[in-house]
């Protein structure tokens, strides 16, 4: 079955400390893969997405993320962290052009940024 | 520009009532996805809409139904209202069927008592 796996549902790091938020999926097809950050009371804003192409994906907000097929991972990272970065990261995966609408999300894990 | 629009932001309803809810996509979007937030959880996938046909449905009972009309807009509508029905239910649209961007509304906040 096609899922998302997010490790960890609460990082907390100190402002300029690096961000590491993990994401793993599982598929036997080739996945398109999002990241999305929701604040609270909000909907979802996209991040970053990778579809084809260039493996390290670079998003809004200076972060940045790598498909890496053999580890089936799709990690976000941000080389310092901002108070403002604080809200929950959703990991999205979907498969299949024609399955474009229909987004797999993983649990979310909420990010603290520590002053 | 607009982004998405959805409306009520909130509502409150009793066991067993019926709810419709509404979003109007962006300007020139031709798909529209319907998912749900339960509080503390991803969102889960409830349909997908393009050109005012249903191109997916996820995991949910027949008391869900939603459709799109002649502007693209959608309506959610669930039947017979449960407690557990209680969540954060999203809009997203896209420029079309494959896998780009969805643009998420702010969410209708649905409270079942």
């Amino acid at each position: 079955a096609q899922s998302v796996t997010q490790l960890g549902s609460h990082v907390s790091v100190s402002e300029g400390a690096l961000v590491l938020l993990r994401c793993n999926y599982s598929s036997s097809v080739p996945p398109y893969l999002f990241w999305y950050v929701q604040y609270p009371n909000q909907g979802l804003q996209l991040l970053l997405k990778y579809t084809t192409g260039a493996t390290l994906v670079k998003g809004i907000n200076g972060f940045e993320a790598e498909f890496k097929k053999s580890e089936t991972s799709f990690h976000l990272t941000k080389p310092s962290a901002h108070m403002s970065d604080a809200a929950e990261y959703f990991c999205a995966v979907t498969f299949g052009y024609n399955q474009g609408g229909k987004l797999i999300f993983g649990q979310g894990t909420e990010l603290s940024v520590k002053p | 520009d607009a982004g998405v629009t959805q409306s009520p932001t909130h509502l409150i309803k009793t066991r067993g009532q019926h709810v419709t809810l509404r979003c109007s996509p962006i300007s020139g979007h031709k798909s529209v996805s319907w998912y749900q937030q339960v509080l503390g959880q991803g969102p889960q996938f409830i349909f997908q809409y393009y050109e005012k046909e249903e191109r997916g449905r996820g995991n949910f009972p027949d008391r869900f139904s939603a459709r799109q009309f002649p502007n693209y807009s959608s309506e959610l509508n669930v039947n017979a209202l449960l407690l557990g029905d209680s969540a954060l239910y999203l809009c997203a649209s896209s420029v079309g069927q494959g896998p780009y961007e969805q643009y998420f509304g702010p969410g209708t906040r649905l409270t079942v008592t």
